[in-house]
C-alpha cells in the first residue's frame, strides 16, 4: 500500500526565507505525488503535482517539489516565504483510484 | 462551474440525533470522496464512489455511519446516532478519472460537525 510522511508537524519561518516542507513517500509502483494547501476554515487546493516526466514540478504561488526516487522524497519548497504562506500543508500520494494524505505540517509565517 | 459543493457548513447536534451532510460534486466528475478531518487523525477517507457505485467503505468507522450517492450530482453522509467523538471537519472531494488517478481531487470547504 502506498502511503506518505510528512516530517515535522510545525515549521516556522521568517518573512522572506526559504520554505522546506518535507515528504516521503512509500509505493510499490511508480507514484503519484501532490502537495495540497488548507487556508483557515477552508477546503484543499493543490499546489502541484508529480505524475510523469520531469522530476522538477513548479505549482501555484511561487511552490515547487521536486521527485527523488533515490531518497523516494517529494520536498515543497518555496525561495521566499510571505506572510500569505501561513497554512497546513499536506501531501499526498495516489494509489489506485483514491489520494492518501500525510499527517499535514503548519507552516507559520514570522513576520 | 462553482466547485465541490457541501451543506451544511456547520452543524451542532445533540448525541443521539441523526446528522446528514450533503455534498454536489463537480459536475461530469465520475469520482466523489468522503474525508473526515480530526486534530488527532489528520485527514482519513471514509468512502468513495464511482458513477455513483459504493468502491471502498473500509474507511468508515462504524455502522452507525452511511454513505449514498443516488445520482451523479449529489451525495450525502448519515450519522446515526451521532456521538461527541463524531465532532469533526467533514470533506467532500470529487474527481475526474484519469490512469491511476493522476488528475487532483477538488474539494469543498467542509462541513464542521459539532456534536455536545
Amino acid at each position: 500500500a502506498q502511503s506518505v510522511t510528512q516530517l515535522g508537524s510545525h515549521v516556522s519561518v521568517s518573512e522572506g526565507a526559504l520554505v522546506l516542507l518535507r515528504c516521503n513517500y512509500s509505493s510499490s509502483v511508480p507514484p503519484y505525488l501532490f502537495w495540497y494547501v488548507q487556508y483557515p476554515n477552508q477546503g484543499l487546493q493543490l499546489l502541484l503535482k508529480y505524475t510523469t516526466g520531469a522530476t522538477l514540478v513548479k505549482g501555484i504561488n511561487g511552490f515547487e517539489a521536486e521527485f527523488k526516487k533515490s531518497e523516494t522524497s517529494f520536498h515543497l519548497t518555496k525561495p521566499s516565504a510571505h506572510m500569505s504562506d501561513a497554512a497546513e500543508y499536506f501531501c499526498a500520494v495516489s494509489s489506485n483510484e483514491k489520494l492518501t494524505f500525510g499527517t499535514g505540517t503548519r507552516l507559520t509565517i514570522i513576520p | 462551474d462553482a466547485g465541490v459543493i457541501q451543506s451544511p457548513r456547520h452543524e451542532v447536534t445533540e448525541m443521539g440525533q441523526e446528522v446528514t451532510l450533503r455534498c454536489k460534486p463537480i459536475s461530469g466528475h465520475d469520482y466523489l470522496f468522503w474525508y473526515r478531518q480530526t486534530m488527532m487523525r489528520g485527514l482519513e477517507l471514509l468512502i468513495y464512489f464511482n458513477n455513483n457505485v459504493p468502491i471502498d467503505d473500509s474507511g468508515m468507522p462504524e455502522d452507525r455511519f452511511s454513505a449514498k450517492m443516488p445520482n451523479a450530482s449529489f451525495s450525502t453522509l448519515k450519522i446515526q446516532p451521532s456521538e461527541p467523538r463524531d465532532s469533526a471537519v467533514y470533506f467532500c472531494a470529487s474527481s475526474l478519472f484519469r490512469v491511476r488517478m493522476n488528475t487532483e481531487a477538488f474539494f469543498g470547504q467542509g462541513t464542521r460537525l459539532t456534536v455536545v
